[in-house]
């Protein structure tokens, strides 16, 4: 089994103040790594995702994220946040069942950038 | 970049009836997930078909069936619908490594 800590639920930042989302997994076996964005009303934008190779991971609209076996965990960071990055961040993991893997999603962080 | 189109975007249904919730994936993506998301909470995933077999289900009761079809559509049913299951219903077809969300049918239970 597996499962996502997201640990913080809400992050207020400024405008153009770096953040950084923070995401703890729990699995027996090797995963991959996903962040998800949620827009108000909206389904699921994938930022980024980790499969394998370097564990710094470059997304879209300027986020990354770092994948850390020995504390397993795949925080996303953005140096420099706009008003528009406000919405609903979710980090996933799959296991590597290939066509029977599932996502097991945290609970969220809502991220408000404050002007 | 999504290809998953779902449909309809919202839903008003009354305690007891079913709903069918539609979702069409993108040519190729042969596994289709389907997800609930409550008010609040992180997607939860409640089954996966897999050419047109169901291939893996989360903690949710039989009232709650799939069908998957060789065009790459796909169906939720939710029979004797309850309050509880107002959420966001969310398809993902999904290739190797990776995952394409639809923008979810919104299901209020009155």
């Amino acid at each position: 089994a597996q499962s996502v800590t997201q640990l913080d639920s809400q992050v207020p930042v400024f405008e153009e103040a770096p953040v950084e989302l923070r995401c703890n997994y729990s699995s027996s076996v090797s995963v991959y790594l996903f962040w998800y964005v949620q827009y108000p009303n909206q389904g699921l934008q994938l930022l980024l995702k980790y499969l394998s190779g370097s564990t710094l991971v470059k997304g879209i609209n300027g986020f990354e994220a770092e994948f850390n076996k020995s504390q397993t965990s795949f925080h996303l960071r953005k140096p420099s946040v706009h008003i528009s990055d406000t919405a609903e961040y979710f980090c996933a993991v799959s296991d590597l069942r290939g066509t029977a893997s599932k996502l097991t999603f945290g609970t969220g962080t809502r991220l408000q950038v404050m002007l | 970049e999504t290809g998953v189109t779902q449909s309809p975007t919202h839903l008003i249904k009354t305690r007891g009836q079913q709903v069918t919730l539609r979702c069409s994936s993108q040519s190729g993506h042969n596994t289709v997930s389907w997800y609930q998301q409550a008010l609040g909470q992180g997607p939860q995933f409640i089954f996966q078909y897999y050419r047109e077999e169901e291939n893996g289900r989360g903690n949710f009761p039989p009232r709650f069936s799939g069908l998957q079809f060789p065009n790459y559509s796909s169906e939720l049913n939710v029979n004797a619908l309850e309050l509880d299951d107002s959420a966001l219903y969310l398809c993902a077809s999904s290739w190797t490594g990776g995952y394409t969300f639809g923008s979810g049918t919104r299901l209020t239970v009155v």
